[in-house]
Formats: C-alpha cells, structure tokens, sequence
C-alpha cells in the first residue's frame, strides 16, 4: 500500500516555465489537497478538491492549477513559474474533511 | 473568513518540563480542530484531533488538547517534554467553506537539556 505519491521529489524550473506536479494516492479518497510550506508561514493550501471532477480555491491559489481527472489522481500545474513559487509543495489525502490527512513526502522547488 | 491561530513562533523548554502550545481560532459553528507535528525531515504526523463529544482529547506520544469554546482556544499540553518532541507543531482547522482545512503558520519547539 503505497498510500500517498508525489512526483517528482526535486526539480528546478527557470522564470517562465511551466511544469505539472502528479500526486497519486491508492486509499480510494475523495478529498486531495494541494500545499506549500515556506518557513515562517506554516502550510498555506492552494487548491483542493472534494472529489473526482472537482476542484476548489484555497487560501493562495493564483499562479497555479489543478485538475481532478480521475479520482486517485490530483495534479498542479504551474503554467509560467515566478521565484516566489519556490517552496516545498505537499500533496494530500483524506476520506472526509473531518478524519486524518496523509501526505506525500513532498516536491522540493525552486525556480530561478 | 475562518482561522487558526499560534501566537507562539518559537518555544523552548527543558527536557523533563510541562509544555502548552497555544491555538486560537475564529469559527461560527463548533470546528473540527486537529494537531499536526512535523519532526526534521520527516513527514506531518497526526498528533489528536477535536470535532465534537469531550473536550479534552488524547493524542499520541502523551499529549493531549482541551477544547474552550468561551476561550476560542485549543491548546496543546504534554506534562513532561522529551528530547524527541523537538519538531515544529500545526494547529489545523477548517477553511471558510468548511471542505478543506488550513493550517496555523506553526510553533518551532526546542528542548533543552
């Protein structure tokens, strides 16, 4: 049981790149949500989703997207990159709302 | 909007010594309301959680919470630290629209000897 999967682990973007995060999770969840953890400023949630075919705004979702094709599967995009998207993003994964997250091991990015 | 609050950036304690870690919160309904610690480089742990029934929880590893509703608060205590608690703590809660939850910027617990 693999649980929580992000892809990739490391990645380094140029200003103006664009790249796609895969996160994938194998415990039939239906909610996904996306994090950034930068020092000082906790986990801020970017998007989420509540079930396959949705998505949802979290608390700093401009610069990026996401898409809930299929219900194990949750990806973000970065569609231009900017220095201030360097973080580490960390995906999760709950049954409800109200019952335990489990997170991947996170993406290290930066952008230069 | 919704939020969860730590006032407390940074804390150190003695090894052997009590601790409270402090969370505050702004809901209009009662919140569900969770502990997360995030040790080095090492993944977010679930440490307890509150969403209804008895407002003192028990968690992992000794710690526990009490939820205050007249206080707005849901403090984390543990009655005697171990070296081994050093790690940064989260106080998570619900976002505004009530489908996803957020979380405090945290508090950086040390230990010292």
């Amino acid at each position: 049981n693999a649980g929580v999967t992000q892809t990739p682990k490391f990645r380094v973007l140029k200003t103006g790149q664009s790249m796609t995060l895969l996160c994938a999770q194998d415990m039939n969840h239906e909610y996904m949500y996306w994090y950034r953890q930068d020092p000082g400023l906790g986990l801020r949630l970017i998007h989420y989703s509540v079930g396959e075919g949705t998505t949802a705004k979290g608390e700093v979702p401009d610069g990026y997207n996401v898409s809930r094709l299929k219900k194990q599967n949750f990806l973000l995009g970065l569609e231009s990159a900017a220095p201030s998207q360097t973080s580490v993003y960390f995906c999760a994964s709950s049954d409800r709302v109200n019952e335990k997250l489990f997170f991947g091991s996170g993406t290290q990015l930066s952008v230069l | 909007a919704q939020s969860v609050t730590q006032p407390d950036i940074h804390i150190t304690v003695s090894e052997g010594a009590s601790l409270e870690l402090r969370c505050n919160y702004s809901y209009g309904a009662t919140p569900y309301l969770f502990w997360y610690v995030q040790s080095p480089g090492q993944g977010l742990q679930l440490l307890l959680k509150y969403f209804s029934g008895d407002t003192l929880v028990q968690g992992i590893k000794g710690f526990e919470a009490e939820f205050k509703r007249s206080q707005s608060s849901f403090n984390l205590r543990k009655p005697s630290v171990h070296w081994s608690d050093a790690a940064e703590y989260f106080c998570v809660g619900l976002h505004q629209a009530g489908t996803a939850l957020i979380f405090g910027k945290g508090t950086t617990l040390s230990v010292s000897s």
